[in-house]
């Protein structure tokens, strides 16, 4: 099982807003940044978000991240088709010493 | 503009060993740390193994220690990823990716895939 908790999928419609959770610990939410990845079917993940909030350049400001405690968020609004991909979040372990990952939500545009 | 590109993957037999290569290419390749990150058929990200720009440091995940090897050449601009000893269970694709201040991958290759089967 995943170290980082992430619900396995999530729904909602175009143009609509959903939000995706992120739930760790002290060790590794607690103590280090998040980051949110995109993985569109068949291709490599990219990074959406960085250090809990900001976003790489040609990321657009429809994606949003946050973190409280232990736990973070990303946010997508005006959702689109061209969304439907698997999200990840990450961070590191200080305990554990590496990244660990969330198990990946997948995201429907219904 | 960055380019990771990862080579040598194929099928190999259980208890076999495999070399996986990474070239880079866009950044100076010994100011970045680097990792090795997998992802079964149909499954989640796993994180397996880090090295610094100096080859220094280097971390392995519980699940490949004492089996795998990360290494890197900055005179040839490539990430190395020796498997020995695999396992039906390390059947994935592996990716080569650029490492932030240790906390977050800003550049994944595409990636190249590991099938242990006898």
């Amino acid at each position: 099982h995943s170290v980082l908790t992430q619900p396995p999928s999530v729904s909602s419609a175009p143009g609509q807003k959903v939000t995706i959770s992120c739930s760790g610990s002290s060790s590794n939410i607690g103590k280090n940044f998040i980051s949110w990845y995109q993985q569109l079917p068949g291709t490599a993940p990219k990074l959406l978000i960085y250090d809990n909030n900001k976003r790489p350049s040609g990321i657009p400001d429809r994606f949003s991240g946050s973190k409280s405690g232990t736990s973070g968020t990303l946010d997508i609004t005006g959702l689109q088709t061209g969304d439907e991909a698997d999200y990840y979040c990450g961070t590191w372990d200080s305990s554990l010493r590496g990244l660990v990952f969330g198990g990946g939500t997948k995201l429907t545009v219904l | 503009e960055v380019q990771l590109v990862e080579s040598g993957g194929g099928v190999v037999q259980p208890g076999g060993s495999l070399r996986l290569s990474c070239v880079v290419s866009g950044f100076i390749f010994s100011d970045y740390s680097m990792n090795w990150v997998r992802q079964a058929p149909g499954k989640g990200l796993e994180w397996i193994s880090y090295i610094s720009g100096g080859s220094t440091t280097r971390y392995y995940a519980d699940s490949i220690k004492g089996r795998f090897s990360i290494s890197r050449d900055n005179v040839k601009n490539s990430l190395i990823l020796q498997m020995n000893n695999l396992r039906d269970e390390d059947t994935a694709v592996y990716f080569c990716a650029r490492d932030r201040v240790g906390t977050y991958i800003d550049y994944w290759g595409q990636g190249t895939l590991v099938t242990v089967s006898s």
